[in-house]
């Protein structure tokens, strides 16, 4: 089965610091990976999905996160933080040729202070 | 070109009480889903149809029941609502390959006295 590990439920960052928002994922096959983010009072939307292509994929609104097989991680990073990037953030697994069920991680809060 | 849609926003029942949360997709899509998002537990799979005709149980199926109308509508019903089921439901729906995006509507909070 698999799964998906988010450390730290929230974190909080300048405007215009790095966002680092980490993911560690647990599978026994190759698995897809994606970034969901949620804006307050909304359902999820997609930031970006690794799918083997490459391993540093880049995503909507300066996001983007590598896929470190020797780690079993898919951190998201943006170099400048918005404050419009206050949202909540869920990194999510599928498996290679089981369908489109996605397993979620607990989310992280993401704050960008002035 | 809605998207995902579901009714209702809100509801509150009364613990024992039964209803239907609905929604619809105009994307032609193959796949449907139910979450719950409760916090700190992220979204739950509740229930999923991967084509129209088919369901399968999810993560956390108990009290709950869905149909798969047609492809565009998906619905989940509560048979006899609990306090445990207060929550944000969410419905998605995707092309249905492990590469798909799932799309997302806006929630209904429910919440069970």
């Amino acid at each position: 089965a698999q799964s998906v590990t988010q450390l730290g439920s929230h974190v909080s960052v300048s405007e215009g610091a790095l966002v680092l928002l980490r993911c560690n994922y647990s599978s026994s096959v190759p698995p897809y990976l994606f970034w969901y983010v949620q804006y307050p009072n909304q359902g999820l939307q997609l930031l970006l999905k690794y799918t083997s292509a490459a391993t540093l994929v880049k995503g909507i609104n300066g996001f983007e996160a590598e896929f470190k097989k020797s780690e079993t991680s898919f951190h998201l990073t943006k170099p400048s933080a918005h404050m419009s990037d206050a949202a909540e953030y869920f990194c999510a697994v599928s498996l290679t040729g089981g369908g489109n069920k996605l397993t979620f991680g607990t989310g992280t809060q993401l704050k960008v202070e002035l | 070109n809605a998207g995902v849609t579901q009714t209702p926003k809100f509801q509150v029942l009364k613990t024992g009480q039964s209803m239907t949360l609905q929604c619809a997709q105009d994307m032609n899509h193959n796949s449907m889903y139910w979450y719950r998002q409760d916090p700190g537990m992220g979204l739950r799979l509740i229930y999923y149809s991967a084509s129209e005709g088919t369901t399968d149980k999810g993560e956390v199926p108990n009290g709950y029941n869905v149909s798969r109308l047609n492809k565009r509508e998906f619905s989940l019903r509560l048979e006899s609502a609990a306090p445990s089921q207060t929550s944000v439901y969410f419905c998605a729906s995707s092309e249905g390959t492990s590469l798909s995006e799932q799309y997302f509507g806006p929630g209904t909070r429910l919440t069970v006295t």
